[in-house]
This record gives C-alpha cells, structure tokens and sequence, in this order.
C-alpha cells in the first residue's frame, strides 16, 4: 500500500502567515493527489486536485505543488476561516490512502 | 447543484450487520465511479471501497481489511450506492460518508458496540 507521511501533525499560525503543509508519498503517485479541508462537524471539502488544481470555489490563497514525492498545500495569508484539519490522498492506486491530517490553530 | 445523502447508521451489537444507503443527485450517476469512506473517532480518514461504472462492468475494490466483511453494491436506476457490512466490530465504529470525486455526503454515524 501506498503510505501518505503527512507534517506537520498541528500547525500553530497567526492570522496573515504563510503556511505550507506536506504529504510524502512512499511510491509514486505522479499527480494523483488531493487535498481536503475538514471544518469541526462538516464533511471534508475538496481544495486541490491533481495536485496543483484549485478546486471550484476555493480562495486563491490556496495553492497545491509537488516536488518529487512530496506534495504541499500551502496558504499564502491565513485567515481566520482556514483554521481547520486538512487531509491529503492519494488516488493513484487502491487502496487510497489519506495522510494523518494536520491540524491548523491559531497560536 | 451535487448531492449525496448518506441513510442507515446506527447502533449495533458486535457481529451483526448494517446496511447504509447514499442517495445521489445532480451528475450523470451512471458514469460515476463512487467510493465509500469513513473516518475513525480519532479523526483518521480510511477509503474502503469503490465501484466502477458499467463501462467498467463494475469493477469493484476494497481496502483489504474489510475484503469478506463489506459488499458495495449500486443501483443505476435509483442513482444510489450502498454499502452492506457485516460482522461488524467495534474497530468499524466511525462515521461513513460517500463520495464522488471531490464531492461527501453529510456522513452517517455508526456505533458498534455491547
């Protein structure tokens, strides 16, 4: 199976900060990479696909980019909304496998 | 607008068996390829399963340790996917959603437990 590594576990940030998080892939996913945003009592809401597209809807200050085998979400200036739990998954292979999520607070 | 609409979680006893339904509006279901996943009590999402399209001839795969124990099933003409589970056990007490592409269900809550 394919092992997502995903850092950090929780991110503190302040409001206005650039923050990136990152998934590792053990195997090679090419592009097949998503990430999800996971608000406390909602469903997951899909923010980047294939990597580096932004999904419908979701602010420019989300970005998604890969390097090898490592995959970031990075948020260009934190807003008070983003303060959330994200996900990564890959889709390339089944079993489909998430990263352990990272949990963005405000420090 | 897309709509998934998770039914049938539930509180159950160690070894029996549930059956969840998801409900599907606004794409062309019977192209979709549709996934069901839960996410534990302590936050970890697990995909468990998916089912191909007919141009697949339903091609169906499961996460390995729930292979023998749960059965994805669809019905093109009601624009439903099911997700029948059996044996259940305490570790499968999470909350079930279904998806399609980007796209979740609200989710269902099921609890196994004596």
């Amino acid at each position: 199976d394919i092992q997502m590594t995903q850092s950090p576990s929780s991110l503190p940030a302040s409001l206005g900060d650039r923050v990136t998080i990152t998934c590792r892939a053990s195997q090679d996913i090419g592009n097949y990479l998503r990430w999800f945003q996971q608000k406390p009592g909602k469903s997951p809401r899909l923010m980047i696909y294939g990597a580096t597209n932004l999904a419908a809807g979701v602010p420019s200050r989300f970005s998604g980019s890969r390097s090898g085998s490592d995959y970031s979400l990075t948020i260009s200036s934190l807003e008070s909304e983003d303060m959330a739990d994200y996900y990564c998954l890959q889709s390339k292979e089944s079993p489909y496998t998430f990263g352990a999520g990272t949990k963005l607070e405000l420090k | 607008e897309v709509q998934l609409v998770e039914t049938g979680g539930g509180l159950v006893q160690p070894g029996n068996s549930l059956k969840l339904s998801c409900a599907t509006s606004g794409f062309t279901f019977s192209t979709a390829w549709m996934n069901w996943i839960r996410q534990t009590p302590g936050k970890r999402l697990e995909w468990l399963a998916q089912i191909e399209d007919k141009s697949n001839n339903y091609f169906i795969s499961y996460l390995e340790s729930v292979k023998g124990r749960f059965t994805i099933s669809r019905d093109d003409s009601k624009s439903s996917v099911y997700l029948q589970m059996n044996n259940l056990k305490e570790e499968d007490t999470a909350i079930y959603y279904c998806t399609w592409l980007g796209y979740w269900g609200q989710g269902v809550m099921v609890t196994v437990s004596s």
